[in-house]
């Protein structure tokens, strides 16, 4: 069993607000990933961190930001909330380096933008 | 650049039936390759995976191989129950590179 949350797991919000996704693990992994998954279902990198410290942007553009101060949290800002931001957001984490790491991810965070 | 395709969906079977969702890779090297599972509502979880070519993967019932020669790791399960419903996602991981590439996901649907 994966020790990873994210809070909250549903959130609906007014356009213009700031939000904050929170995603925290228990495993002591380095490396973290937040994903934005479209209705589609596909998968998209939107952020990742290979540890305290690191953030680096992933596949896909986003308006939003990371931060990575505690190797345990992984929390992902959107300073002022849109539509186009209405998705799925899974966090996910995963041991340093090896070729068959799996990543472990959280349950997911449903955000809709009014 | 390295790539997974896989069969579109969504995929409908009638409980007991065999199934088979196609998954093809471009990489250069011998990536690993895996199969996550998405059940409703929840995150991807770790199916099954494979390190080498002709390795297999199992758990739950579901197995995939891999085929270097064709570049596939297609998943398969002799008797599907409706508890198998969910998003199927294959992937690669190249060498100690942290992301995984994953395929666009495939929906299944049992009936019973």
């Amino acid at each position: 069993e994966a020790d990873i949350y994210q809070t909250p797991r549903y959130l609906v919000i007014g356009t213009g607000k700031k939000i904050t996704l929170e995603c925290s693990q228990t495993m002591g992994h380095d490396k973290m990933y937040w994903y934005q998954q479209d209705p589609g279902m596909e998968l998209h990198l939107i952020h990742y961190s290979y540890g305290v410290n690191s953030t680096e942007k992933g596949d896909l553009s986003s308006e939003s930001t990371v931060s990575r101060i505690r190797t345990e949290h992984f929390p992902l800002t959107l300073e002022s909330a849109r539509p186009s931001h209405t998705s799925q957001y899974l966090c996910a984490s995963s041991e340093p380096a090896g070729q068959d790491n799996e990543q472990f991810f959280g349950p997911g965070t449903r955000l809709t933008v009014l | 650049g390295d790539s997974v395709t896989q069969m579109e969906g969504p995929v409908t079977l009638s409980e007991e039936a065999f199934l088979t969702i196609n998954c093809t890779y471009t990489a250069t090297g011998y990536p690993s390759l895996f199969w996550y599972v998405q059940y409703p509502g929840e995150g991807l979880q770790l199916l099954l995976k494979a390190t080498k070519a002709d390795d297999k993967g199992s758990n739950k019932g579901f197995e995939a191989t891999y085929r270097k020669e064709t570049t596939s790791f297609h998943l398969e399960k002799g008797s599907v129950q409706v508890s198998d419903s969910a998003v199927y996602f294959c992937a690669l991981k190249w060498g100690s590179a942290s992301k995984i590439i994953f395929g666009s996901g495939t929906r299944l649907s049992i009936r019973p």
